[in-house]
Protein backbone atom coordinates (compact mmCIF):
# COMPACT_ATOMS: atom_id res chain seq x y z
CA UNK A 1 0.00 0.00 0.00
CA UNK A 2 1.36 3.33 -0.40
CA UNK A 3 2.30 5.69 1.58
CA UNK A 4 4.19 9.16 2.56
CA UNK A 5 6.54 10.01 5.40
CA UNK A 6 6.64 13.65 6.46
CA UNK A 7 9.90 14.64 8.15
CA UNK A 8 9.63 17.08 10.67
CA UNK A 9 6.46 17.49 13.23
CA UNK A 10 7.48 20.96 13.22
CA UNK A 11 9.26 23.60 11.01
CA UNK A 12 9.91 27.34 12.31
CA UNK A 13 11.56 30.27 9.87
CA UNK A 14 11.67 33.88 10.14
CA UNK A 15 9.51 35.95 7.85
CA UNK A 16 10.87 36.39 4.60
CA UNK A 17 12.96 33.01 4.84
CA UNK A 18 13.05 29.88 2.76
CA UNK A 19 10.30 27.64 3.51
CA UNK A 20 11.29 23.88 2.90
CA UNK A 21 8.89 20.87 3.66
CA UNK A 22 9.73 17.75 3.21
CA UNK A 23 7.76 14.61 1.91
CA UNK A 24 9.02 10.85 0.93
CA UNK A 25 6.32 8.31 -0.70
CA UNK A 26 5.85 5.04 -0.97
CA UNK A 27 3.92 3.94 -3.94
CA UNK A 28 4.78 0.39 -5.77
CA UNK A 29 3.22 2.35 -9.10
CA UNK A 30 3.22 5.46 -10.39
CA UNK A 31 1.61 8.17 -7.52
CA UNK A 32 -0.36 11.52 -7.42
CA UNK A 33 0.66 13.17 -4.69
CA UNK A 34 -1.12 16.38 -3.09
CA UNK A 35 0.27 18.67 -0.76
CA UNK A 36 -2.89 20.94 1.84
CA UNK A 37 -2.53 23.01 4.33
CA UNK A 38 -5.26 23.64 7.49
CA UNK A 39 -4.96 26.84 9.09
CA UNK A 40 -6.78 26.20 12.33
CA UNK A 41 -10.25 25.05 13.19
CA UNK A 42 -10.58 24.54 9.92
CA UNK A 43 -10.47 21.86 7.19
CA UNK A 44 -7.86 21.25 4.75
CA UNK A 45 -7.46 23.27 1.86
CA UNK A 46 -5.51 21.61 -1.52
CA UNK A 47 -2.47 23.37 -2.22
CA UNK A 48 -0.93 21.69 -5.00
CA UNK A 49 -1.16 18.46 -6.77
CA UNK A 50 1.28 15.91 -9.24
CA UNK A 51 -0.46 14.40 -11.79
CA UNK A 52 2.65 13.12 -13.98
CA UNK A 53 1.97 16.29 -16.69
CA UNK A 54 5.30 18.22 -14.72
CA UNK A 55 7.59 17.81 -12.19
CA UNK A 56 7.93 21.16 -10.99
CA UNK A 57 4.27 22.23 -9.39
CA UNK A 58 2.58 25.65 -8.52
CA UNK A 59 0.29 25.91 -6.22
CA UNK A 60 -1.66 28.85 -4.46
CA UNK A 61 -0.11 31.38 -1.94
CA UNK A 62 3.56 30.97 -3.89
CA UNK A 63 3.85 27.52 -2.82
CA UNK A 64 5.61 25.03 -5.31
CA UNK A 65 6.69 21.36 -5.17
CA UNK A 66 9.06 19.14 -7.23
CA UNK A 67 8.71 15.25 -8.28
CA UNK A 68 11.81 13.66 -7.49
CA UNK A 69 10.99 9.53 -8.55
CA UNK A 70 14.92 9.40 -7.73
CA UNK A 71 14.41 10.32 -4.38
CA UNK A 72 11.08 9.22 -3.87
CA UNK A 73 10.40 13.23 -2.93
CA UNK A 74 7.29 15.92 -3.31
CA UNK A 75 9.77 18.49 -1.27
CA UNK A 76 6.75 21.45 -0.59
CA UNK A 77 8.81 25.29 -0.91
CA UNK A 78 8.23 28.65 -1.06
CA UNK A 79 11.21 31.06 -1.27
CA UNK A 80 10.01 33.90 1.26
CA UNK A 81 7.62 32.76 4.02
CA UNK A 82 4.89 35.22 5.32
CA UNK A 83 3.36 35.56 8.34
CA UNK A 84 0.27 33.77 6.86
CA UNK A 85 1.47 30.81 6.03
CA UNK A 86 1.63 29.53 9.80
CA UNK A 87 -0.32 26.26 9.35
CA UNK A 88 -0.43 22.97 9.52
CA UNK A 89 0.78 21.18 5.68
CA UNK A 90 0.06 17.96 4.87
CA UNK A 91 1.36 15.75 2.22
CA UNK A 92 -0.56 12.88 0.68
CA UNK A 93 -0.46 9.95 -1.87
CA UNK A 94 -3.11 7.85 -4.00
CA UNK A 95 -2.61 5.79 -6.82
CA UNK A 96 -3.92 3.33 -9.11
CA UNK A 97 -3.68 0.29 -6.51
CA UNK A 98 -5.36 1.92 -3.42
CA UNK A 99 -9.11 1.20 -4.32
CA UNK A 100 -8.88 4.84 -4.49
CA UNK A 101 -8.65 6.35 -1.32
CA UNK A 102 -5.77 8.67 0.00
CA UNK A 103 -3.28 8.34 2.56
CA UNK A 104 -1.85 11.24 4.59
CA UNK A 105 1.18 11.93 6.32
CA UNK A 106 1.54 13.02 9.90
CA UNK A 107 1.64 16.77 9.15
CA UNK A 108 4.24 19.49 9.78
CA UNK A 109 3.45 22.28 11.88
CA UNK A 110 4.75 25.69 10.43
CA UNK A 111 5.40 29.01 12.66
CA UNK A 112 6.45 31.88 11.04
CA UNK A 113 8.44 34.25 13.53
CA UNK A 114 8.28 38.02 12.56
CA UNK B 1 -20.87 26.55 -3.99
CA UNK B 2 -21.04 26.29 -0.65
CA UNK B 3 -18.08 23.85 -0.23
CA UNK B 4 -18.68 20.30 2.24
CA UNK B 5 -20.87 21.24 5.10
CA UNK B 6 -20.78 19.52 8.47
CA UNK B 7 -23.05 19.49 11.28
CA UNK B 8 -22.65 20.04 14.11
CA UNK B 9 -19.27 22.07 14.24
CA UNK B 10 -19.01 21.04 18.09
CA UNK B 11 -20.77 18.52 20.21
CA UNK B 12 -20.03 17.74 23.91
CA UNK B 13 -21.39 14.11 25.39
CA UNK B 14 -21.13 12.11 28.28
CA UNK B 15 -20.36 8.91 27.98
CA UNK B 16 -22.09 6.21 26.70
CA UNK B 17 -24.27 8.91 24.96
CA UNK B 18 -25.34 8.37 21.20
CA UNK B 19 -23.26 10.87 18.87
CA UNK B 20 -24.48 11.35 15.25
CA UNK B 21 -22.53 13.06 12.77
CA UNK B 22 -23.67 14.73 9.52
CA UNK B 23 -22.53 15.68 6.54
CA UNK B 24 -23.52 17.32 2.59
CA UNK B 25 -21.13 16.84 0.08
CA UNK B 26 -20.38 18.70 -2.77
CA UNK B 27 -23.26 18.57 -5.73
CA UNK B 28 -22.01 16.05 -8.32
CA UNK B 29 -19.40 14.65 -6.12
CA UNK B 30 -19.22 11.01 -6.38
CA UNK B 31 -16.89 10.13 -3.36
CA UNK B 32 -17.57 10.24 -0.06
CA UNK B 33 -14.92 10.15 3.07
CA UNK B 34 -14.53 10.40 6.77
CA UNK B 35 -11.44 11.07 8.34
CA UNK B 36 -10.76 11.38 11.93
CA UNK B 37 -7.96 13.47 13.85
CA UNK B 38 -6.06 13.51 16.46
CA UNK B 39 -2.70 14.66 17.94
CA UNK B 40 -1.34 11.33 18.87
CA UNK B 41 -2.90 9.54 15.78
CA UNK B 42 -3.02 12.21 13.33
CA UNK B 43 -5.22 12.03 10.11
CA UNK B 44 -6.54 8.36 10.05
CA UNK B 45 -9.27 7.69 7.20
CA UNK B 46 -11.97 6.05 8.49
CA UNK B 47 -14.50 4.78 5.42
CA UNK B 48 -15.39 5.73 2.00
CA UNK B 49 -18.27 5.59 -0.14
CA UNK B 50 -18.26 5.73 -3.80
CA UNK B 51 -21.82 6.85 -5.54
CA UNK B 52 -23.32 5.94 -1.93
CA UNK B 53 -22.17 2.24 -1.45
CA UNK B 54 -19.09 1.78 1.09
CA UNK B 55 -16.48 0.75 -0.09
CA UNK B 56 -13.81 0.41 2.43
CA UNK B 57 -14.37 0.93 6.41
CA UNK B 58 -11.41 -1.03 7.79
CA UNK B 59 -10.58 2.13 9.30
CA UNK B 60 -13.41 1.98 11.52
CA UNK B 61 -12.36 1.74 15.03
CA UNK B 62 -14.71 -0.76 16.28
CA UNK B 63 -18.62 -1.74 15.63
CA UNK B 64 -19.71 0.82 18.00
CA UNK B 65 -18.48 3.35 14.76
CA UNK B 66 -20.96 3.08 11.70
CA UNK B 67 -21.76 4.80 8.52
CA UNK B 68 -24.54 5.25 6.21
CA UNK B 69 -24.76 7.28 3.16
CA UNK B 70 -28.87 7.28 2.23
CA UNK B 71 -28.36 9.22 -0.82
CA UNK B 72 -26.28 11.40 -3.02
CA UNK B 73 -26.46 14.61 -0.96
CA UNK B 74 -26.75 13.25 2.69
CA UNK B 75 -24.06 11.20 4.64
CA UNK B 76 -23.91 10.14 8.60
CA UNK B 77 -21.46 8.83 11.09
CA UNK B 78 -22.68 7.84 14.09
CA UNK B 79 -21.19 6.33 17.81
CA UNK B 80 -23.16 4.63 20.07
CA UNK B 81 -22.05 3.74 23.05
CA UNK B 82 -19.35 7.13 22.81
CA UNK B 83 -16.06 6.85 24.67
CA UNK B 84 -13.82 9.52 25.97
CA UNK B 85 -11.22 7.91 23.58
CA UNK B 86 -13.74 8.86 20.72
CA UNK B 87 -13.10 12.65 21.57
CA UNK B 88 -11.42 13.80 17.99
CA UNK B 89 -11.93 16.33 15.38
CA UNK B 90 -14.03 14.00 12.71
CA UNK B 91 -13.72 15.52 8.73
CA UNK B 92 -15.89 14.37 5.87
CA UNK B 93 -14.16 15.19 2.41
CA UNK B 94 -15.50 14.43 -0.82
CA UNK B 95 -14.35 14.41 -4.05
CA UNK B 96 -15.32 14.03 -7.89
CA UNK B 97 -13.53 11.21 -9.84
CA UNK B 98 -10.95 8.55 -9.03
CA UNK B 99 -8.06 8.57 -7.31
CA UNK B 100 -6.02 11.57 -9.35
CA UNK B 101 -8.84 13.89 -7.94
CA UNK B 102 -8.48 16.25 -5.17
CA UNK B 103 -10.16 15.95 -2.02
CA UNK B 104 -12.92 18.76 -0.67
CA UNK B 105 -12.66 19.00 3.36
CA UNK B 106 -15.48 20.32 5.47
CA UNK B 107 -14.67 22.68 8.44
CA UNK B 108 -14.77 19.24 10.84
CA UNK B 109 -17.14 18.20 14.03
CA UNK B 110 -15.06 18.91 17.37
CA UNK B 111 -16.22 16.18 19.38
CA UNK B 112 -15.61 15.70 23.05
CA UNK B 113 -16.84 12.85 24.76
CA UNK B 114 -16.36 13.07 28.96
Amino acid sequence: AQSVTQLGSHVSVSEGALVLLRCNYSSSVPPYLFWYVQYPNQGLQLLLKYTSAATLVKGINGFEAEFKKSETSFHLTKPSAHMSDAAEYFCAVSDRGSRNDMRFGAGTRLTVKP
Amino acid sequence: DAGVIQSPRHEVTEMGQEVTLRCKPISGHDYLFWYRQTMMRGLELLIYFNNNVPIDDSGMPEDRFSAKMPNASFSTLKIQPSEPRDSAVYFCASRQGGWNSPLHFGNGTRLTVT
